[in-house]
């Protein structure tokens, strides 16, 4: 089964305003955590990823947090922005030591809107 | 340097008949991979390559086959195609199993 998940399907931000989207993992055995994301008509876009064993990474007006207590992961932009509304996946990635194998699993999204 | 390049960009297919998703990336990438998107259940891996000749299967591999006779090239076949493979199809690659994945722009099957 799915093991990430967001916890709502759709998001509604008033541009400038910070934007936090949240995401649970059951999986404890994964290595990255990874935020993409996706505009309409287009593929995945890379935003920014954190290591398990990482607490908080930042990015251009982006930061994840992750709570390994909890298995929760969140991703925050800050003064958002009308470009910025897209879907919003968080994915972990697996890495299996003597392997060269690795799994992305995705959750299901949450859908960013931004109200000018 | 294109990135990853999907074709074709739509496809329309009547049921039993079969075709191939083309699939090609440009930054001498190791490793490839195809997913299906479908409404409210995020990205599902079909099968993935972690190198020329190396093939495997991810969470959704029936009706689906894979090669990988070279480094660029990634191409995803319906052998017949059903009603219940109607969804969004993106190709992915990445340098290494660590690095970031790129993905293609997609190709939109619909099977009647």
């Amino acid at each position: 089964g799915e093991s990430v998940g967001l916890h709502l399907p759709t998001l509604s931000v008033q541009e400038g305003d910070n934007s936090i989207i949240n995401c649970a993992y059951s999986n404890s055995a994964s290595d990255y955590f990874i935020w993409y994301k996706q505009e309409s008509g287009k593929g995945p876009q890379f935003i920014i990823d954190i290591r398990s064993n990482m607490d908080k990474r930042q990015g251009q007006r982006v930061t994840v947090l992750l709570n390994k207590t909890v298995k929760h992961l969140s991703l925050q932009i800050a003064a958002t922005q009308p470009g910025d509304s897209a879907v919003y996946f968080c994915a972990e990635k697996k890495t299996p030591p003597r392997s060269n194998d690795y799994k992305l699993s995705f959750g299901a999204g949450t859908t960013v809107t931004v109200r000018a | 340097n294109a990135g990853v390049t999907q074709t074709p960009k739509f496809q329309v297919l009547k049921t039993g008949q079969s075709m191939t998703l083309q699939c090609a990336q440009d930054m001498n990438h190791e490793y490839m991979s195809w997913y299906r998107q479908d409404p409210g259940m995020g990205l599902r891996l079909i099968h993935y390559s972690v190198g020329a000749g190396i093939t495997d299967q991810g969470e959704v591999p029936n009706g689906y086959n894979v090669s990988r006779s070279t480094t660029e090239d990634f191409p995803l076949r319906l052998l017949s195609a059903a009603p219940s493979q109607t969804s969004v199809y993106f190709c992915a690659s990445s340098a290494t199993r660590r690095a970031e994945a790129f993905f293609g722009q997609g190709t939109r099957l619909t099977v009647v």
